[in-house]
């Protein structure tokens, strides 16, 4: 089956760390670029951060820039996302998406809070 | 950033009825290898979202033809060309040319 499954959600304090992972499977991974997006609670979605397809080149919105880092591992059909300095603004549900959207996660929920 | 303005925000449709989304952005979205990517998405409530055209009117697999897109440049417009009970959900328009990526707001489709 084709799909994309993100885990590693959960509470955070403010100022802490977390990496989330999304497994890859039913498609050649390695063949496609890879964002993440996220969504607050009851607001639209924002896209955070993409990685070309050998990992060469990654691309993230301004308010994550030097704070989270994307990063995949083609041989485990892999994408991850480590977040640090997380800020109660962080607070989402996290996708990660395949290219231009052609696939999406069911979504990990990250809450920033102390 | 390329921001991305749809309307309407809220769009209550009766069953059987066509409806109608704009979507702007700030700058124009043709590429230099010829294709705009102009992207749009369907949020069911409790659901990932799911891309319905790519590339501003090719349809994903799996969508019904009740669903079609067009425009060129900074216009473009999702139609639904009869609303079905389970076309509710929010739409959102994604520009693809410019980094950052960017999402327009919104527009919540409801029926009357």
């Amino acid at each position: 089956e084709v799909q994309l499954v993100e885990s590693g959600g959960g509470l955070v304090q403010p100022g802490g760390s977390l990496r989330l992972s999304c497994a890859a499977s039913g498609f050649t991974f390695s063949s496609y670029g890879m964002s993440w997006v996220r969504q607050a609670p009851g607001k639209g979605l924002e896209w955070v951060a993409n990685i070309k397809q050998d990992g060469s080149e990654k691309y993230y919105v301004d308010s994550v820039k030097g704070r989270f880092t994307i990063s995949r591992d083609n041989a485990k059909n892999s994408l991850y996302l480590q977040m640090n300095s997380l800020r109660a603004e962080d607070t989402a549900v996290y996708y990660c998406a395949r290219g231009f959207g052609s696939l999406w996660g069911q979504g990990a929920l990250v809450t920033v809070s102390s | 950033d390329v921001v991305m303005t749809q309307s309407p925000l809220s769009l209550p449709v009766t069953l059987g009825q066509p409806a109608s989304i704009s979507c702007r952005s700030s700058q124009s979205l043709a590429y230099s290898d010829g294709n705009t990517y102009l992207n749009w998405f369907q949020q069911r409530p409790g659901q990932s979202p799911r891309r319905l055209i790519y590339k501003v009117s090719n349809r994903d697999s799996g969508v019904p033809d009740r669903f079609s897109g067009s425009g060129s440049g900074t216009d473009f417009t999702l139609k639904i060309n009869r609303v079905e009970a389970e076309d509710v959900g929010v739409y959102y328009c994604m520009q693809g040319t410019h980094w950052p990526r960017t999402f327009g707001q919104g527009t919540k489709v409801e029926i009357k």
